[in-house]
């Protein structure tokens, strides 16, 4: 049960567009097409942003999308907005769950 | 709306035990897999244990497993999670949250979480 693999960090200004990877393996994220990305801000509990690969939950802006290829996810933020600052974990169903270690977005 | 609410946590001693629940409203409790995920202080989501809705199917995380218990009493709206011989690492904030599952397995709804720190 090892976490899944996100950079500690990304950056990006206002209206650029941003990608965090999420790495895992072919028994969890490459198999499976059961990812979903959180977002959390400073205590706060985390929102559902996209669910199975790359569907969003109503309510989530479409600014917000999710692929996946291979063993890797990513979560791409289009039109980066001041909000978009938080931390943004991907997780991973393959009969358990597993979590990435997180991604602190800063928006400059 | 959906409310999750959690409750129990504190300050313990290690290798002492704390229960926590998980008091649920606005929607069909009975008809949802429900989960434990816990956050150390200044770090990342770690999932802990979920269980299905009838309470027949149950996992754990490998770094809880022969220590905590997760269970539900359907009639009271309520999930619980036993904890026993804990130990520092596992000082962290416990949320609730509801799994959507079948065709779909993510968490579409997290409590705020309760706080237990173990220390002596």
């Amino acid at each position: 049960q090892s976490a899944l693999t996100q950079p500690r960090s990304v950056s990006g200004s206002p209206g650029q567009s941003v990608t965090i990877s999420c790495t895992g393996t072919s028994s969890d994220v490459g198999g499976y097409n059961y990812v979903s990305w959180y977002q959390q801000h400073p205590g706060k509990a985390p929102k559902l942003m996209i669910y199975d690969v790359s569907k969003r939950p109503s309510g989530v802006p479409d600014r917000f999308s999710g692929s996946k290829s291979g063993n890797t996810a990513s979560l791409t933020i289009s039109g980066l907005q001041a909000e978009d600052e938080a931390d943004y974990y991907c997780c991973s169903y393959a009969g358990i769950f597993l979590f990435g270690g997180g991604t602190k977005l800063t928006v400059l | 709306q959906v409310q999750l609410v959690e409750s129990g946590g504190g300050l313990v001693k290690p290798e002492g035990s704390l229960r926590l629940s998980c008091a649920a409203s606005g929607f069909t409790f009975s008809d949802y897999y429900m989960s434990w995920i816990r956050q150390a202080p200044g770090k990342g989501l770690e999932w802990v244990s979920y269980i299905s809705s009838s309470g027949s199917t149950i996992y754990y995380a490998d770094s809880v497993k022969g220590r905590f218990t997760i269970s539900r009493d359907n009639a009271k709206n309520s999930l619980y999670l036993q904890m026993n011989s804990l130990r520092a690492e596992d000082t962290a904030v416990y949320s609730c949250a509801r799994i959507v599952s079948g065709w779909d397995y993510y968490f579409d709804y997290w409590g705020q979480g309760t706080l237990v720190t173990v220390s002596s």
